[in-house]
């Protein structure tokens, strides 16, 4: 099946700085992108969903000015933390749709001290 | 709004007892449902669609529009089965969010 990436798998960073996260699709193309995000031992919670050559849409409660998403090309998408804090530490996973199903990317495990 | 419900944060049952994991969802129209499957420290990974309404590793899933239900089902447990399992639904048509419901531990024991 199709193959979604995620850049870096863990990261550690300082409260006030920024994190960019990476999400690339490996054999397809993918116009649209899913980020969610998954706090320990509760279910994926949908943040935003990033179309290619567009604006992403936020879902509600999601702060758009601290949670920076790109679509730069059909194979990569990226979301920003911008200003961590430690309540964003969290598992961030991104998505990609097909007809019938939708792709995961492993996770990004994002640690802010 | 669509909405998953997963009544069973965790379901323990012996090896080779019959697992059933209940799913409900609301949605006013015509929804795709899909049961996901986490296994520890591994990535989200599709188990069963009901529009395949295939057979994965002994699991099956009916959906049944009068009860608005999706459950996963299969008739002996076996100890690799123990992992997070999320029912998820999207709507039909064009590449649409999906909402998950907020999964089910299945523990199985020897």
């Amino acid at each position: 099946g199709a193959v979604v990436s995620q850049h870096p798998s863990w990261v550690i960073c300082k409260s006030g700085t920024s994190v960019k996260i990476e999400c690339r699709s490996l054999d397809f193309q993918a116009t649209t992108m899913f980020w969610y995000r998954q706090f320990p031992k509760q279910s994926l919670m949908l943040m935003a969903t990033s179309n290619e050559g567009s604006k992403a849409t936020y879902e509600q409660g999601v702060e758009k000015d601290k949670f920076l998403i790109n679509h730069a090309s059909l194979t990569l998408s990226t979301l920003t933390v911008t200003s961590a804090h430690p309540e964003d530490s969290s598992f961030y996973i991104c998505s990609a749709p097909s007809p019938g199903e939708q792709y995961f990317g492993p996770g990004t495990r994002l640690t802010v001290t | 709004a669509q909405r998953v419900t997963q009544p069973e944060k965790l379901l323990s049952v012996f090896k080779g007892a019959p697992v059933e994991l209940k799913c409900n969802y609301s949605y006013s129209g015509s929804p795709e449902l899909f049961w996901y499957v986490q296994y520890s420290r591994q990535r989200l990974q599709l188990l069963l669609r009901h529009i395949s309404r295939e057979s994965i590793k002994g699991f099956t899933a009916d959906l049944n529009k009068g009860e608005t239900s999706f459950h996963l089902k299969k008739p002996f447990a076996q100890e690799e089965d123990s992992a997070m399992y999320y029912c998820a639904l999207r709507p039909s048509g064009g590449y649409q969010k999906v909402t998950f419901g907020i999964g089910t531990k299945l523990q199985v024991i020897p």
